[in-house]
């Protein structure tokens, strides 16, 4: 079955840039039908979408982010990468990767908490 | 930016009861609305895609609609494990995805 799961670091400094993988197994990360997105969740709040891959490498992120994102893929090792520079407490929050499908969101990791904090 | 517009932001509701959770866009996004439900600890799960398609496996309780800039989720017979958040999420034809505010169903 199509499995995701999260790995990198659970604790940063402010400044320092996240940097977190998400390994798929169970389908194609280079299949043309999907894309892998990034979503989080701060505490307390809803949730929020970070960016996007596509099949080709093209990446979207949310405006609100800025040049702060990047999205790549690794399709050696069946797994996407997202790097957040210059880190605030703001982005403290549960980071989940996704596989996308028909521009909804149907498969997700588990989670993983960051916590920005000096 | 196309905004997004979820309400109510709390839903009180009974075991067995009918439930409706409304989205509303900025501007046209027909068909890229999709619904997820969220209990605390767990990842998100699709519920509806494309508006109205329900997703291989979640109970036939759920259904959505809509078109345009205006989307319903209902929810039919509640059951206990039916209270949790709810999300809409919306594509804006373009590169942009967002998430509603989203709505905390409990139990009356």
């Amino acid at each position: 079955q199509v499995q995701l799961q999260e790995s990198g670091p659970g604790l940063l400094r402010p400044s320092e840039t996240l940097s977190l993988n998400c390994s798929v197994s169970g389908t194609s990360i280079n299949s043309a039908s999907y894309y892998w997105g990034w979503i989080r969740q701060p505490p307390g709040k809803g949730l929020e979408w970070i960016g996007s891959i596509t099949d080709y490498g093209t990446t979207y992120n949310d405006p609100s982010l800025k040049s702060r994102v990047s999205i790549s893929v690794d399709t050696s090792r069946s797994q996407f990468t997202l790097k957040l520079s210059s880190v605030t407490a703001a982005d403290t929050a549960v980071y989940y990767c996704a596989r996308q499908y028909l521009r909804s969101f149907d498969f997700w990791g588990q989670g993983t908490l960051v916590t920005v904090s000096s | 930016d196309v905004q997004m517009t979820q309400s109510p932001s709390t839903l009180s509701a009974s075991v067995g009861d009918t439930v409706t959770i409304t989205c509303r866009a900025s501007q046209n996004i027909s068909p890229w609305l999709a619904w997820y439900q969220h209990k605390p600890g767990k990842a998100p799960e699709l519920l509806i895609y494309k508006a109205s398609n329900l997703r291989s496996g979640v109970p036939s309780r759920f259904s959505g609609s809509g078109s345009g800039t205006e989307f319903t989720l209902t929810i039919t017979r509640l059951q206990p494990d039916d209270f949790a958040t709810y999300y809409c999420q919306l594509y804006d034809g373009y590169s942009i995805y967002t998430f509603g505010q989203g709505t905390n169903l409990e139990i009356k």
